[in-house]
């Protein structure tokens, strides 16, 4: 069928390695923001989020950063391993709306 | 492990067909999403719903429609398939709350239409 949207950008990293994927919003509305994981054959799965009165939050081997000035999310992945290669997706909802958008996306590669 | 589930997993079938896609979640979320995905490419919202009896169109134009007559519940029907609607369709819920809307996601249904 007829491809619908862009593909996605590549981003190569070898084991042990620190990642770093970034994304632009573009609603200064939004309140919250998400990445998500999608490996292959599956859906997409819940890693962070952040609020947007907050410019760092840190999971497991995991930090979201936060610019509202530029409308820029980023995800640090710490020491990344093959089980990290995945597609990563960011997203924004405003609250009193809940409806989310999801971002461009980006293919995380781990070299071995 | 996810508790929303998507059938079939696959899905072949010939032009012009009637076909529907189930999706059930059994967390009692009462919002709930259709996302078109492509191979490598971006999630786009065709379809969601606030509760039972309400459904809305998302971003992407489909000619997909949706019902919504229990909470559970949230199937996604194509009457007349062609091959542009090939694709893989993923199902989402969440619940309603202040904080982030989380979705959970089913594992797709992936669609080809010859």
């Amino acid at each position: 069928g007829e491809s619908v949207g862009l593909h996605l950008p590549t981003l190569s990293v070898q084991e042990g390695d620190n990642s770093i994927i970034n994304c632009a919003y573009s609603n200064s509305a939004s309140d919250y923001f998400i990445w998500y994981k999608q490996e292959s054959g599956k859906g997409p799965q819940f890693i962070i989020d952040i609020r947007s009165n907050m410019d760092k939050r840190q999971g497991q081997r995991v930090t979201v950063l936060l610019n509202k000035t530029v409308k820029h999310l980023s995800l640090q992945i710490a020491a990344t391993q093959p089980g990290d290669s995945a597609v990563y997706f960011c997203a924004e909802n405003i609250g009193g709306y809940q409806k989310v958008t999801f971002g461009t996306g980006t293919k995380l590669q781990v070299i071995p | 492990e996810a508790d929303i589930y998507q059938t079939p997993r696959y899905l072949v079938i010939g032009t012009g067909k009637k076909i529907t896609l189930e999706c059930s979640q059994t967390m009692g979320h009462d919002k709930m999403y259709w996302y078109q995905q492509d191979p490598g490419m971006e999630l786009h919202l065709i379809h969601y719903s606030y509760g039972v009896n309400s459904t809305e169109k998302g971003d992407l134009s489909s000619e997909s429609t949706v019902s919504r007559i229990r909470t559970e519940h949230f199937p996604l029907t194509l009457e007349s398939a062609r091959p542009s609607h090939t694709s893989q369709y993923l199902c989402a819920s969440s619940e309603t709350g202040s904080g982030a809307n989380v979705l959970t996601f089913g594992a797709g249904s992936r669609l080809t239409v010859l």
